[in-house]
C-alpha cells in the first residue's frame, strides 16, 4: 500500500508567520490532495495536484508537487487563527483507493 | 446536494454491544471509503466500494468488524461486539471515479465503555 509521512507532526506559530508542511509518498503520486480538518470536524477539500512540478493557490494557501511526483508541500503566508486544525495530505492508488498521510496539527496563537 | 450524510452523530454504547454507523454518500458518486480516526493512528482507511462492490478491506481491524453497500446510496458499518478500544471517530467518505477528490462526511463519533 502507499505510505505517505508527514512533517512535522505538529506546529505552533505566531500569526503572521509563514509556515511550511510537508507530505512524502513511498511511491509516486498519480493525484495529491490537501485536505484540512476543524478538531473534532470532518475534512474538507483544499486542493489537488496531478502534474510534477504543478502548483496551486487558495488564498494564502499554497501546495506545490515536486517533479519527481513523490513530495508535495503546503505553504502558508501569514497565517491566521483561521488557519489552524489539521492538516492532511491524501493520495489516490491503484484501484481508486484513498490513503491519507499523518496528519500535522497546526495552532496559530494570536 | 447535501453532502455524505452519516448517522448517528454521535453514539455512546455499552461494551459488547453491536453499533451500527450508517453512511448516505453523494448522489452519483461511485466509490465509498469507510476510515477510523484516533489520536494514536491518525486517519484509517477501514474498507472502500466501488459501484457497491467492496474492493479492499484489509483495513479492517477484526472479524467484529463489517461493512455493507446494498445499493449507490447507503452503506453501514457495523461492529459486533463493540470493544472500548474501538472508540473513534468513524468517517464515511465518497467519490467519483478518476481524479477527484473525495467528500467527507461529518463523522460519527463513537464511545465504547
Amino acid at each position: 500500500s502507499q505510505e505517505l509521512e508527514q512533517s512535522p507532526q505538529s506546529l505552533i506559530v505566531q500569526e503572521g508567520k509563514n509556515l511550511t508542511i510537508n507530505c512524502t509518498s513511498s511511491k509516486t503520486l498519480y493525484g495529491l490532495y490537501w485536505y484540512k480538518q476543524k478538531y473534532g470536524e470532518g475534512l474538507i477539500f483544499l486542493m489537488m495536484l496531478q502534474k510534477g512540478g504543478e502548483e496551486k493557490s487558495h488564498e494564502k494557501i499554497t501546495a506545490k508537487l515536486d517533479e519527481k511526483k513523490q513530495q508535495s508541500s503546503l505553504h502558508i503566508t501569514a497565517s491566521q487563527p483561521s488557519h489552524a486544525g489539521i492538516y492532511l495530505c491524501g493520495a489516490a492508488g491503484r484501484g481508486n483507493q484513498f490513503y491519507f498521510g499523518t496528519g500535522t496539527s497546526l495552532t496559530v496563537i494570536p | 446536494d447535501a453532502g455524505v450524510i452519516q448517522s448517528p452523530r454521535h453514539e455512546v454504547t455499552e461494551m459488547g454491544q453491536e453499533v451500527t454507523l450508517r453512511c448516505k454518500p453523494i448522489s452519483g458518486h461511485n466509490s465509498l471509503f469507510w476510515y477510523r480516526q484516533t489520536m494514536m493512528r491518525g486517519l484509517e482507511l477501514l474498507i472502500y466500494f466501488n459501484n457497491n462492490v467492496p474492493i479492499d478491506d484489509s483495513g479492517m481491524p477484526e472479524d467484529r468488524f463489517s461493512a455493507k453497500m446494498p445499493n449507490a446510496s447507503f452503506s453501514t458499518l457495523k461492529i459486533q461486539p463493540s470493544e472500548p478500544r474501538d472508540s473513534a471517530v468513524y468517517f464515511c467518505a465518497s467519490k467519483l471515479g478518476g481524479s477527484t477528490e473525495a467528500f467527507f462526511g461529518q463523522g460519527t463519533r463513537l464511545t465504547v465503555v
